[in-house]
């Protein structure tokens, strides 16, 4: 299947500073791209549908200022959590569609585990 | 809106033993599809099946398949044959829309396979 890969796979950060999350579709250009957020031993909550050359979709009760994203090509959608805060130490996950395939079927980057003290 | 609800949090099983995981959906589409998926410790989201709502029979991958009642909205998970390594968080998800459409996820079920 598909390659989607997410980077950094860890982060630890001080509180106040903003960390960029990269999601790359490795072997397919992928025109929407999703954002999971995952509280521990929790279900994955949708934040954000990222629309390639356009502006992203945010759930409701997500805050857009808060957590940028960017999906500036085919292959490659970022988020950015500004001046981040203790409470928004998670795991965040992206994925991806491959139109090439079923565009039922989802591909998953491996996830980033951000930590902020 | 969807929703979808796992109801059982924890689940064990003996190893070669079968399990039932249980999942059922709300939606007023006509056009949906119904999906499991395993994430190990490793917390990669792993697709162990699909079922196409439109298709009455139910869909099977090696030791694992579902019983998909599509009247009385559930869609269940057989794992045969249990493994060591099939340990790991199950989550049932549901997808309309095409390729703008995002998964539901339930609240998911943490299996543990016991020696």
């Amino acid at each position: 299947g598909a390659v989607v890969s997410q980077h950094p796979s860890w982060v630890i950060c001080k509180s106040g500073t903003s960390v960029k999350i990269e999601c790359r579709s490795l072997d397919f250009q992928a025109t929407t791209m999703f954002w999971y957020r995952q509280f521990p031993k929790q279900s994955l909550m949708l934040m954000a549908t990222s629309n390639e050359g356009s502006k992203a979709t945010y759930e409701q009760g997500v805050e857009k200022d808060k957590f940028l994203i960017n999906h500036a090509s085919l292959t490659l959608s970022t988020l950015t959590v500004t001046s981040a805060h203790p409470e928004d130490s998670s795991f965040y996950i992206c994925s991806a569609r491959d139109l090439r395939g079923r565009v039922d079927e989802a591909f998953f980057g491996q996830g980033t585990r951000l930590t902020v003290v | 809106a969807q929703t979808v609800t796992q109801s059982q949090p924890e689940m064990s099983v003996q190893e070669a033993e079968t399990v039932t995981l249980s999942c059922t959906y709300d939606t007023s589409e006509s056009n949906y599809y119904l999906f499991w998926y395993k994430q190990p410790p490793s917390r990669q989201m792993i697709l162990v099946i699909r079922q196409e709502a439109y298709k009455q029979q139910n869909a099977t991958e090696n030791r694992f398949s579902v019983n998909f009642q599509k009247a009385a909205k559930s869609f269940s998970l057989k794992i045969s044959d249990s493994q060591l390594g099939d340990t790991a968080m199950y989550f049932c998800a549901s997808h309309y829309g095409g390729s703008q459409g995002n998964l539901i996820f339930g609240k998911g079920t943490k299996l543990s396979v016991k020696p």
